[in-house]
């Protein structure tokens, strides 16, 4: 069973400043999606930013941009130019690429709570 | 856009009682999630529906169970709730194609007495 690992319960950073929360996953498949969500306090949980393992150019989605080392298993998230609005609890998940049945669902870390000060 | 709407914001139950969380998406998703989120240990599945009336476990099922009967809405039935079961519920919907990502309701804060 693939498992997802987030060391940082917490982490601060300044506002405008860069912030990089780590997640290391543990799988034996070669084929895999990795994914960073965002939860704002009280609001829904959105996509961040997606990973497809048999890419090696990381993602990038603006201010977000991943650092992704398939043979360490790591999938790090860079967020640069802090703002407030970043301020929320980030979870990386992982999903099999292999469609059908139980590969559908994701596996969750436990999350990184990142608060921004001004 | 995906809407994934879930029936309440916040619930308080008494211990026994027979409770239904429902979930309706409206971008014609094949699979739909029901998690739970507690402080500490993230996100965990409680079962998921990958089709019509099509149901499977995920991590934590024991003292739930799930109804499907059309494509559109997921509900989670808590046959006899208990204080162990109050958390944050999380539904979620997906296409079920290539890389697609969850799309996450609002969730509903559960508290049971």
């Amino acid at each position: 069973a693939q498992t997802v690992t987030q060391s940082q319960p917490e982490m601060s950073v300044q506002e405008a400043e860069t912030v990089t929360l780590s997640c290391t996953y543990d799988t034996s498949e070669s084929d895999y999606y990795l994914f960073w969500y965002k939860q704002p306090p009280s609001r829904q949980m959105i996509l961040v930013i997606r990973q497809e393992a048999y890419k090696q150019q990381n993602a990038t989605e603006n201010r977000f941009s991943v650092n992704f080392q398939k043979a360490a298993k790591s999938f790090s998230l860079k967020i640069s130019d802090s703002q407030l609005g970043d301020a929320a609890m980030y979870f990386c998940a992982y999903r099999s690429e292999f469609l059908g049945g139980s590969n559908y669902k994701l596996t969750f870390g436990k999350g990184t709570l990142l608060t921004v000060n001004p | 856009d995906v809407k994934v709407t879930q029936s309440s914001r916040y619930l308080v139950k008494r211990t026994g009682e027979k409770v239904f969380l429902e979930c309706v998406q409206d971008m014609d998703h094949e699979n739909m999630f029901w998690y739970r989120q507690d402080p500490g240990l993230g996100l965990r599945l409680i079962y998921f529906s990958y089709d019509v009336k099509m149901k499977e476990k995920g991590d934590i099922p024991e003292g739930y169970s799930v109804s499907r009967e059309k494509k559109e809405r997921f509900s989670l039935i808590l046959e006899s709730a208990s204080t162990n079961q109050t958390s944050m519920y999380l539904c979620a919907s997906s296409s079920g194609q290539g890389g697609d990502e969850q799309y996450f309701g609002p969730g509903t804060r559960l508290t049971v007495t």
